[in-house]
C-alpha cells in the first residue's frame, strides 16, 4: 500500500517550458488536491478534484491546469513555467465524506525550480 | 484576515522536556476541525492529531495532545517528552464545516520550526 505518490521528486525547468506533475493514490479516495508550499507561507491550495472527471480552482490556480481522468490519478500541468512557480508541490487525497474531521493524506512532494 | 496564525517561527526544547506550539484560528462557523501536521526535513507531511469544534475533550495521540481553548480560539499542540526525531516543521490547519459550499478547504498556518537539542 503505497499511499500517495508523486512523480518526479525534483525537476529543473527553464522559463517557458512545460511539464506535468503526476500524483497517484491507492486508497480509493474520492478527493484529491494540489498544494504549493513556499517559505513563510504554509501550504496553499492550487486546484482540487471531488471525483473522477471533475476539477475546481483553489486559492492560487493561475498558471496551472489539472486533470483527473482516472480516480487514482491527479495531474498538475504547467503550460509555460515562470520563476514564480519555483516551489514545493504537494499532492493530497481524502475520502469523500463531507466531514470537518476528514484527514488529508499527503504525498512526499515535488521540488520544482524554474530558472 | 488570517484564518490560522502560528506566531512562533521557531522553538527550541531540550530532549525529554515538553513543548507547546501555539495556534490560533479565526472562524465564525460553529462547526470546524483543527489539524496538526509534522513536516520533517525529508519533506513529507505527516498527520499528527485532530480536534473537532464539538469535541468535549482535548485530543490526544501518544505524546501529542491538543490544548483546545474554544473561547480563546486556540488549539495549541503539546509534545511531551520531546525526542530528537521531533525536530521538524509543524503546521496547524483548519477546515470549516459550512455545508453550503459542498467543499471544505483545509487552510494552513505558516508553521513553527521545532528544534530538539540533546
Amino acid at each position: 500500500n503505497a499511499g500517495v505518490t508523486q512523480t518526479p521528486k525534483f525537476r529543473v525547468l527553464k522559463t517557458g517550458q512545460s511539464m506535468t506533475l503526476l500524483c497517484a493514490q491507492d486508497m480509493n479516495h474520492e478527493y484529491m488536491y494540489w498544494y504549493r508550499q513556499d517559505p513563510g507561507m504554509g501550504l496553499r491550495l492550487i486546484h482540487y478534484s471531488v471525483g473522477e472527471g471533475t476539477t475546481a480552482k483553489g486559492e492560487v490556480p493561475d498558471g496551472y491546469n489539472v486533470s483527473r481522468l482516472k480516480k487514482q490519478n491527479f495531474l498538475l500541468g504547467l503550460e509555460s513555467a515562470a520563476p514564480s512557480q519555483t516551489s514545493v508541490y504537494f499532492c493530497a487525497s481524502s475520502y469523500e465524506r463531507r466531514s470537518v474531521s476528514e484527514t488529508q493524506y499527503f504525498g512526499p512532494g515535488t521540488r520544482l525550480l524554474v530558472l | 484576515a488570517q484564518k490560522i496564525t502560528q506566531t512562533q517561527p521557531g522553538m527550541f526544547v531540550q530532549e525529554k522536556e515538553a513543548v507547546t506550539l501555539d495556534c490560533t484560528y479565526d472562524t465564525s462557523d460553529p462547526s470546524y476541525g483543527l489539524f496538526w501536521y509534522k513536516q520533517p526535513s525529508s519533506g513529507e507531511m505527516i498527520f499528527l492529531i485532530y480536534q473537532g469544534s464539538y469535541d468535549q475533550q482535548n485530543a490526544t495521540e501518544g505524546r501529542y495532545s491538543l490544548n483546545f481553548q474554544k473561547a480563546r480560539k486556540s488549539a495549541n499542540l503539546v509534545i511531551s517528552a520531546s525526542q530528537l526525531g521531533d525536530s521538524a516543521m509543524y503546521f496547524c490547519a483548519m477546515r470549516e464545516g459550512s455545508m453550503n459550499t459542498g467543499f471544505q478547504k483545509l487552510v494552513f498556518g505558516t508553521g513553527t520550526r521545532l528544534l530538539v537539542s540533546p
